[in-house]
């Protein structure tokens, strides 16, 4: 079955960098497009990048646009989440999900919280 | 980008009752919409996609239904498993934006 197994998250100063991690499996994952959804507390879900299968093309909100640079490794079946200049509004559960535009499967989540 | 407005943001109803839930796009999207439901601390799970198109494993007491601008998801009997919070998503175009969300709670 379909496992998403997300990692690198944890407490960030602000202003640091991060690079979160999801491990696939079960699936191919080389076919398939792939998403970073975050949920920050108390608040509802947003979309913050995704990538083509081929890892071609990738896509960001402008909110995050310049900041955030998702890629993947498809010999490795590993999405990652480069965010920089983090600050408070990026603490949140980022979840990965596997997709073409809506997402079918999501890992369960790892936690950033950017305090000082 | 396109806005996703929910409604309600909250509704309290018992078990066995039925259950609407709406979403209006700020422009046509065809039916490139999907449906989530969130449990706290639980994986985020995929309920209906194309608007209406059940996902393997839902029971059937969920339904979808709509296009170009409205869209209602739609829990036939509610079931003590169903109260979270639900999420509708288009897929129409980037950005991919989501709802806001409705959270149904017991009555």
């Amino acid at each position: 079955q379909v496992q998403l197994v997300e990692s690198g998250g944890g407490v960030v100063q602000p202003g640091r960098s991060l690079r979160l991690s999801c491990a696939a499996s079960g699936f191919t994952f080389s076919s398939y497009g792939m998403h970073w959804v975050r949920q920050a507390p108390g608040k509802g879900l947003e979309w913050v990048a995704g990538i083509s299968f081929d890892g071609t093309n990738e896509y960001y909100p402008d909110s995050v646009k310049g900041r955030f640079t998702i890629s993947r490794d498809n010999s490795k079946n590993t999405l990652y989440l480069q965010i920089n200049s983090l600050g408070a509004e990026d603490t949140a559960v980022y979840y990965c999900a596997k997709g073409r535009g809506y997402f079918e499967d999501w890992g369960q989540g790892t936690l950033v919280t950017v305090t000082s | 980008a396109i806005q996703l407005t929910q409604s309600p943001s909250s509704l309290s109803a018992s078990v066995g009752d039925r259950v609407t839930i709406t979403c209006r796009a700020s422009q046509g999207i065809s039916r490139t919409l999907a449906w989530y439901q969130l449990k706290p601390g639980k994986t985020p799970k995929l309920l209906m996609y194309d608007a209406s198109s059940l996902e393997s494993g839902v029971p059937s007491r969920f339904s979808g239904s709509g296009s170009g601008t409205d869209f209602t998801l739609t829990i036939s009997s509610l079931q003590p498993e169903d109260f979270a919070t639900y999420y509708c998503q288009q897929f129409n175009s980037y950005p991919l934006t989501f709802g806001g969300g409705t959270k149904v709670e017991i009555k």
